[in-house]
């Protein structure tokens, strides 16, 4: 299987802290993306990072990409209760699909 | 904001019944999927669609499943005779252009529950 994996599956914090999900992959890929889904939704894009690229921001979302090792990270910094959701990273493993790992749910208590 | 549309939002259907899920993805979106998600673990490709025609399937798109675009406008999943194990969520998704450099928007989701 090309899925990726994701730890930790399940995350509990404070509002105010920070917030960091890994993601492995398998082989090599043009792109990764984040994606996060709010219970029984959709997927919504949060940010993507291209192969050439090591770390990109917005807003409160730093994303790293480490090609070497095969894997990135997802931080989320002074978080608040509406982010919490489930996290997935997505990786299109140069075909024409993206392959989303396992995701982290994330919990953020007032 | 273009968003993608998706009917029916919960469907609820007998074991051996054939099931149509229908999207209607941004108009000018070119590359269309459906992906699933049972009981909200993993987001599970299912097939792409480009140029009216299937680009890619995966192992769970088996002969069951088919995809159409009948009218320039909708992007269907069919399921020809439903089991247990098909209940999920549905998700439907379009883009641009190739989904590795570009952004997939999701639609809400269609349940299937199968009985």
């Amino acid at each position: 299987s090309q899925q990726g994996e994701e730890d930790p599956q399940a995350l509990s914090i404070q509002e105010g802290e920070n917030a960091t999900m890994n993601c492995s992959y398998k082989t090599s890929i043009n792109n990764l993306q984040w994606y996060r889904q709010n219970s029984g939704r959709g997927l919504v894009h949060l940010i993507l990072i291209r192969s050439n690229e090591r770390e990109k921001h917005s807003g409160r979302l730093r994303v790293t990409l480490d090609t070497s090792k095969k894997s990135s990270s997802l931080l989320i910094t002074a978080s608040r209760a509406a982010d919490t959701a489930s996290y997935f990273c997505a990786t299109d493993y140069n075909t024409d699909k993206l392959i989303f790992g396992t995701g982290t749910r994330l919990q953020v208590f007032p | 904001e273009p968003e993608v549309t998706q009917t029916p939002s919960h469907q609820v259907t007998q074991m051996g019944q054939e099931v149509i899920l229908r999207c209607v993805p941004i108009s000018n979106h070119l590359y269309f999927y459906w992906y699933r998600q049972i009981l909200g673990q993993k987001v599970e490709f299912l097939v792409s669609f480009y140029n009216n025609e299937i680009s890619e399937k995966s192992e769970i798109f088996d002969d069951q499943f088919s995809v159409e675009r009948p009218d320039g406008s909708n992007f269907t999943l069919k399921i020809r005779s439903t089991k247990l194990e098909d209940s999920a969520m549905y998700f439907c998704a379009s883009t641009e252009g190739h989904s590795g450099a570009n952004v997939l928007t999701f639609g809400a989701g269609s349940r299937l529950t199968v009985l």
